[in-house]
């Protein structure tokens, strides 16, 4: 069944420091996307980042940058020098391709950040 | 650009009262999507539509219905609503299987 695990519910950093947000995954189908999104607390959805299950490449955005251990189905996201502005609860969501599943787009539970200055 | 648009952005009901939640975008998205939010749960899918005329049952469907008669419009319904149902309600939409979310500001919903 299609799943997905965000284990640290908050994580504090320091400003300029990079942080790992940690995500694992369950799915039978071959295809998947998985995706990372940022809700600060005005409440609004911030696509950061997308990785495909058959890309060969991590895919990077910016100071964004996600960690695919396909055979570990783990799909971590990187932030490199956290600013004040990173301090948010962020998602880690994945979408099934054409199987049973059907295009449904699941998320995990999230994990705040905290950027300390 | 509207994007995703939400209606009503706040609602108040009593227990058993019935009311529906309208999602319109105008990106002529295939996906859509109704997920709510509750604290340490994250987003849960209520139910999804991959077409004008389909849907699908997501993780959380029980005391929900939906309809997508039209490509624009994703409607969600409470029947007869209930506490639990007390929650903040996102619709999402998107063209294609790759693409991102995209989002409406939500819809904060209150059953006494």
């Amino acid at each position: 069944a299609q799943k997905i695990t965000q284990t640290q519910p908050g994580m504090f950093v320091q400003e300029k420091e990079a942080v790992t947000l940690d995500c694992t995954y369950d799915t039978s189908d071959p295809s998947y996307g998985l995706f990372w999104y940022k809700q600060p607390s005005s409440g609004e959805m911030i696509f950061l980042i997308y990785q495909g299950s058959y890309d060969q490449q991590n895919a990077t955005e910016g100071r964004y940058s996600l960690n695919f251990q396909k055979a570990r189905k783990s799909a971590n996201l990187v932030i490199s020098a956290s600013q004040l502005g990173d301090s948010a609860m962020y998602f880690c969501a994945m979408r099934e391709g054409r199987g049973a599943g059907g295009f449904k787009t699941i998320f995990g539970a999230g994990t705040r950040l905290f950027v300390k200055a | 650009n509207a994007g995703v648009t939400q209606t009503p952005k706040f609602r108040v009901l009593k227990t058993g009262q019935s009311m529906t939640l309208l999602c319109a975008q105008d990106m002529n998205h295939e996906y859509m999507y109704w997920y709510r939010q509750d604290p340490g749960m994250g987003l849960r899918l209520i139910h999804y539509s991959v077409g004008e005329g389909t849907t699908a049952k997501g993780e959380v469907p029980d005391g929900y219905n939906v309809s997508r008669l039209k490509k624009q419009n994703f409607l969600l319904g409470l029947e007869s609503a209930a506490p639990s149902q007390t929650s903040v309600y996102f619709c999402a939409s998107t063209w294609k299987n790759t693409g991102e979310l995209f989002f409406g500001e939500g819809s904060r919903l209150t059953v006494l």
